[in-house]
């Protein structure tokens, strides 16, 4: 089983600042298939990355990915209030198609 | 288009269960539908996908042989199942659908609102 590793744990930004994401497979993902996911407090996951760069409808252009290999990253050029939110990368590539633990992006 | 999931359960210890996700308003023919566990103040569980159509399920190996997932595509529903209940079963289960054509389409681009399952004596 792939085990995909996000960090940093818990990320403590401003509003209008840059967050970096990162995803680290246990093993080299032969595809770029890796998913971002936002989940809000009482909410379900919402896909906001597939393909490692391609965003889903609806998501904003300040969301970016990138990645190949073992790392993959998420960008959020300039944080609004409504990223707030935790995020989970997925690979997709090989069965089971498993989830990182999980970045929190709070407000500092 | 949503997937419309069944209601909270509260369950003792050894008893059974089955909840169900509904597709609607897209066609089922299109999309796998897979679960997901999200236990308390935790993240995601990748639990197992079925194609309605032939009933085709896909399990990962830390669910396998623990929960049953079935369907009934004459009303477009996917069923998570447990034949007897521990209370580590506990947790929000969402369903979710992504697409038929193979590992590109495997990322789940709609989500259920979830079911919230409470295993207690």
């Amino acid at each position: 089983e792939v085990v995909l590793t996000q960090s940093p744990g818990t990320l403590s930004l401003s509003p209008g600042e840059r967050a970096t994401l990162s995803c680290r497979a246990s093993l080299s993902l032969t595809s770029d298939y890796v998913a971002w996911y936002q989940q809000k407090p009482g909410q379900s996951p919402r896909l906001v990355i597939y393909g490692a760069s391609t965003r889903a409808a609806g998501i904003p252009d300040r969301f970016s990915g990138r990645g190949s290999g073992t790392d993959f990253t998420l960008t959020i050029s300039s944080l609004e209030p409504e990223d707030f939110a935790v995020y989970y990368c997925q690979q997709y590539v090989f069965s089971p198609r498993t989830f990182g633990q999980g970045t929190k992006v709070e407000i500092k | 288009v949503q997937l419309v999931q069944s209601g909270p359960e509260v369950k003792k210890p050894g008893e059974s269960l089955r909840i169900s996700c509904e597709a609607s308003g897209f066609s089922f023919a299109n999309y796998w539908i897979g679960w997901v566990r999200q236990m308390p103040g935790k993240g995601l569980e990748w639990m197992g996908v079925i194609y309605l159509g032939d009933s085709d399920a896909r399990y990962s190996p830390s669910f396998q042989g623990q929960v049953t997932i079935s369907g009934d595509k004459s009303i477009s529903t996917a069923y998570l199942q447990w034949d007897s209940l521990k209370a580590s079963d506990t947790a929000m289960y969402y369903c979710a659908r992504h697409r038929i054509g193979g590992n590109p389409f495997w990322y789940f681009d709609l989500w259920g609102r979830g079911t919230l399952v409470t295993v207690s004596s």
